[in-house]
């Protein structure tokens, strides 16, 4: 079965700085891998995702995310954060069945203070 | 484009009322189409989908109930609520067998108070 882990439930990074958001996958198969991001009282918005190719996925709003095989791992990364990045971000992996399901990650709150 | 809806953004409902939230997507035909809850601000937990008119598949049971009338149609149902429903409700929708990257897209959400 697929599955998502997102081992820290808050980031917290000055503005300016780099981050990163963890993700690490299981499944059985090539996986298909999503970052999301909610901001408060709003719908889930996609910014990135890795099918096939390149390792290193550019997403929306300068994002960036790093496949790695070897670590099944696909963490989210952005050069220079924002204050407006703060906000609940989601990794998940696509579910091989007839419903084309994701399976989400619990969250990471991203936290950027100026 | 394509854009998806749902109403009512909020609502608050006393224990033991019924319950109809809808979604509807516009842009699209046959969507795959999905129902979240999400509690506290966190997790999601998928509760519906739909590859079809009439096809609804069950991810967790409980006294929800989800219907397909239409191609671009999800709604979400219950007869009696109960406090535990109380929660963020999200509905979602992917192109027609993955005619894309199997990316969901979100609608805006309703928040849904039991009292």
């Amino acid at each position: 079965a697929q599955s998502v882990a997102q081992p820290e439930d808050q980031v917290n990074v000055a503005e300016g700085n780099p981050l990163t958001v963890k993700c690490t996958y299981s499944v059985s198969g090539n996986p298909y891998l999503f970052w999301y991001v909610q901001y408060p009282n709003r719908g889930l918005q996609f910014l990135l995702k890795y099918i096939t190719g390149d390792n290193l996925v550019k997403g929306s709003y300068g994002f960036e995310a790093e496949f790695n095989k070897s670590q099944t791992s696909f963490h989210l990364k952005k050069p220079s954060a924002l204050v407006s990045d703060s906000a609940l971000y989601f990794c998940a992996v696509r579910v091989y069945n007839a419903g084309n399901m994701l399976t989400f990650g619990g969250g990471t709150r991203l936290m950027v203070k100026p | 484009s394509q854009t998806i809806h749902q109403w009512p953004a909020t609502l608050v409902q006393p224990v033991g009322s019924p319950l109809s939230l809808e979604c509807t997507v516009e842009g699209t035909s046959n969507p795959n189409l999905y129902w979240y809850r999400q509690a506290a601000g966190r997790g999601l937990q998928l509760l519906f989908y739909s590859v079809g008119i009439g096809q609804i598949s069950s991810e967790v049971p409980q006294n929800l109930s989800a219907s397909r009338p239409q191609d671009r149609q999800f709604i979400l149902s219950s007869k009696k609520l109960l406090l535990s429903d109380s929660g963020f409700y999200l509905c979602a929708w992917i192109p027609w067998a993955g005619k894309g990257g199997y990316e969901q897209y979100f609608g805006p959400g309703t928040r849904l108070t039991v009292t």
